[in-house]
C-alpha cells in the first residue's frame, strides 16, 4: 500500500508542450512538497503546501504551477516545457510543517527532448 | 551556493565493517539534521535524524553525531551489510525558513560480501 505515488513514473515530451505530474498520499499528513533533482543530483525544494496552502516557493519559474485539490494531493503542472527542465521530480509529504522526516514518492523522471 | 556539502561522491567497505559517511554545513541556523537513503528509481527514504540540542542519536546498526561547533555530522553504520549498498543524503532544515529541507549532494555506499 504505497504511501506517496507519483504519476507517471517516467515522461517524454517535446519542448514547449504541457505536462502534469499527479501526486497522492495516503498518510494524512498536512504538508506535502515537490522536490526537483537536476542532473547534477542535486535535491532542491520546489514548493510545499499545508493543508492546500503554498508555504514556500522556492523562485521557481512560472512555468511550474502546483494545485492542491485538497490536502491529500499536489500535483505539479509546467507549462512550455523546455530541454533545461528534464530532472526527476520527487514528492513528499509530512506530518508537520516542519519538513522533518519527510516520506517521498518514486519520483517521475521527466525527459524534454 | 550549498549549504549542505557531501564531500566523498562515493565510499566502498566491506561487509561487517564501519561505514562513515560525513557531511558538513555552513548555515549556523540549521537546527535539525537528517539521514535519508536513496536506492535506484526510488524515492529517498529517512533513515534517522538529530537535533541541534544533541550530539548523538542511535537508531539499531545506525549512528548519528552531531558536531556543532564544527558543522559536522556524520552517519555510522555498523556493521556494514551489502543491503545498505545506496546512496545516502544529508539533509539540513531551520524553522525560520519554513523549515524545507536543503540535501547535500549524496554519497554512494557500496558494501561488498
Amino acid at each position: 500500500d504505497t504511501a506517496v505515488s507519483q504519476t507517471p513514473k517516467y515522461l517524454v515530451t517535446q519542448m514547449g508542450n504541457d505536462k502534469s505530474i499527479k501526486c497522492e498520499q495516503n498518510l494524512g499528513h498536512d504538508t506535502m512538497y515537490w522536490y526537483k533533482q537536476d542532473s547534477k543530483k542535486f535535491l532542491k525544494i520546489m514548493f510545499s503546501y499545508n493543508n492546500k496552502e503554498l508555504i514556500i516557493n522556492e523562485t521557481v519559474p512560472n512555468r511550474f504551477s502546483p494545485k492542491s485539490p485538497d490536502k491529500a494531493h499536489l500535483n505539479l503542472h509546467i507549462n512550455s516545457l523546455e530541454l533545461g527542465d528534464s530532472a526527476v521530480y520527487f514528492c513528499a509529504s509530512s506530518p508537520s510543517v516542519r519538513g522533518t522526516e519527510a516520506f517521498f514518492g518514486q519520483g517521475t523522471r521527466l525527459t524534454v527532448v | 551556493d550549498q549549504q549542505v556539502k557531501q564531500n566523498s561522491p562515493s565510499l566502498s567497505v566491506q561487509e561487517g565493517r564501519i561505514s562513515i559517511l560525513n557531511c558538513d554545513y555552513t548555515n549556523s541556523m540549521f537546527d535539525y539534521f537528517l539521514w535519508y537513503k536513496k536506492y535506484p528509481a526510488e524515492g529517498p527514504t529517512f533513515l534517522i535524524s538529530i537535533s541541534s540540542i544533541k550530539d548523538k542519536n542511535e537508531d539499531g546498526r545506525f549512528t548519528v553525531f552531531l558536531n556543532k561547533s564544527a558543522k559536522h555530522l556524520s552517519l555510522h553504520i555498523v556493521p556494514s551489510q551489502p543491503g545498505d549498498s545506496a546512496v545516502y543524503f544529508c539533509a539540513a532544515s531551520e524553522k525560520s525558513s519554513g523549515d524545507k529541507l536543503t540535501f547535500g549532494t549524496g554519497t554512494r555506499l557500496a558494501v561488498r560480501p
